[in-house]
């Protein structure tokens, strides 16, 4: 168990429709990372708060949007909702930013499937 | 747009057999590099993070070693087993805007043949 706590596990949902990941940090972590995992890609890295703060963006689409909560729980909003946007969405965190040599954990991931 | 690539892409190894694999990455502005082991289903694990340059780190069977100023770092398995198999990644801080993100590889899918 690395400390990492993402809910829903699984979310099926319909084409057009909006979702929230949810994502709680290890305890005492100021950073939080989402990343993508679908089929053909490899780990695709979204976006990185830290301390409340948006500190990095990756390949993160316009539709898709996060935050992070003065309890540095984090949420990722996906809307409009496609075919491809079906994925294993992951959230990671780390005490401070990952050039920092700290090392980032992983949540167990949130499956989405989208019909 | 930064490029962590890494070899072999996958790997057959005998139960018992030691093997080792690759990860290269761009050697300027080098702040850590990551090492994981990511089993079908599950989350990725954290083996090591590397920050010096010449450092070696090891974990039971598994050691990595790094060189900074080539840009690459070897993982090392010893003894392997068939619980080693895995997909093993690596990964290096800076994408898009060049921040903390990880870039992760592709990896290295190895598979312990008993």
């Amino acid at each position: 168990d690395s400390g990492v706590t993402q809910t829903p596990k699984h979310l099926i949902t319909a084409t057009g429709q909006r979702v929230t990941l949810r994502c709680s940090p290890r305890s005492g972590d100021l950073s939080v990372y989402w990343y993508q995992q679908s089929l053909d890609q490899g780990l695709q890295f979204l976006i990185q708060y830290y301390n409340g703060e948006e500190r990095a963006k990756g390949n993160i689409l316009e539709r898709f949007s996060a935050q992070q909560f003065p309890d540095l729980h984090s949420e990722l909003n996906l809307s409009s909702l496609e075919l491809g946007d079906s994925a294993l969405y992951f959230c990671a965190s780390s005490p401070q930013g990952g050039r920092t040599g700290n090392t980032i954990y992983f949540g167990e991931g949130s499956w989405l499937t989208v019909v | 747009i930064l490029n962590v690539e890494q070899s072999p892409q996958s790997l057959h190894v005998q139960e018992g057999d030691s093997t080792n694999f690759t990860c290269s990455f761009p050697s300027s502005n080098f702040y850590a590099l990551h090492w994981y082991r990511w089993e079908t289903a599950k989350s990725p694990e954290a083996l090591f993070v590397m920050t010096l340059n010449g450092d070696e780190k090891k974990k039971g069977r598994i050691s990595a070693t790094l060189n900074t100023k080539e840009g690459y770092s070897y993982l090392y398995i010893k003894g392997s087993q068939p619980e080693d198999s895995a997909t093993y990644l690596c990964a290096f801080p800076g994408s898009g805007g060049g921040a903390d993100g990880l870039t992760f590889g592709k990896g290295t899918h190895l598979i312990i043949q008993p």
